[in-house]
């Protein structure tokens, strides 16, 4: 076990709803960084936080936002959900800000949108 | 652009046969590459990673992977499989902005 825990596991909304999912990291680690991974495919990265600030994004719209707390808690945030943002949505923390920084991940939420 | 390949959907291998799961990347400087495994309803669990120094990495769980620069290739090698070894086997790049660009993903079945 890495440590890293996600919640809720499965989640159900429908279309034009919000969501919000929830990650805590493992202890002591700096970064977290959220990816989206569809049936079939490997993950795709969202965004990612160091010390409560976004550092980096892949190409996903603005309704997908994020906030990272001091106690390394995190959220992820998808306003105005669309059939595609069904997905599983993983959550990594890592120990430090860089290249060769391992991320681990938590289970996921598996998130459908009807 | 940066990109990773994992050419093969499935490899399949007998019990106690050597497995090898191939990635080949394309990255501008240094690459950085990691390699994790996926089972059914789970998140995904590091392996190994190259960063710097000797081209063979070991990691857990008996995986090793071969770094070849000139070939860019990353493969994930075991010398002897297990069936709890089947899972999805996913290869892994460093990209900017930090964002780990993933393959495909492969994968792995383990026949008794």
């Amino acid at each position: 076990e890495t440590g890293v825990t996600q919640s809720p596991t499965h989640l159900i909304k429908t279309r034009g709803q919000q969501v919000t999912l929830r990650c805590s990291s493992q202890s002591g680690h700096n970064t977290v960084s959220w990816y989206q991974q569809a049936l079939g495919q490997g993950p795709q990265f969202i965004f990612q936080y160091y010390r409560e600030e976004e550092n980096g994004r892949g190409n996903f719209p603005p309704r997908f936002s994020g906030l990272q707390f001091p106690n390394y808690s995190s959220e992820l945030n998808v306003n105005a959900l669309e059939l595609d943002d069904s997905a599983l949505y993983l959550c990594a923390s890592g120990l430090a800000w860089g290249q060769a920084d391992t991320q681990y991940f938590g289970p996921g939420t598996r998130l459908t949108v009807l | 652009a940066q990109s990773v390949a994992q050419p093969e959907d499935q490899v399949n291998v007998a019990e106690g046969n050597p497995l090898t799961v191939k990635c080949t990347y394309s990255v501008s400087g240094n690459p950085y590459l990691f390699w994790y495994v996926q089972y059914p309803n789970r998140g995904l669990q590091f392996l190994l990673k190259y960063i710097t120094g000797d081209n063979l990495v070991k990691g857990s769980y008996g995986f090793e992977a071969e770094f070849n620069k000139s070939q860019t290739s990353f493969h994930l090698k075991k010398p002897s499989a297990l069936v709890s070894d089947s899972a999805l086997y996913f290869c892994a790049v460093r990209g900017r902005n930090y964002q780990l660009i993933w393959g495909a993903g492969t994968k792995l079945i383990i026949k008794p």
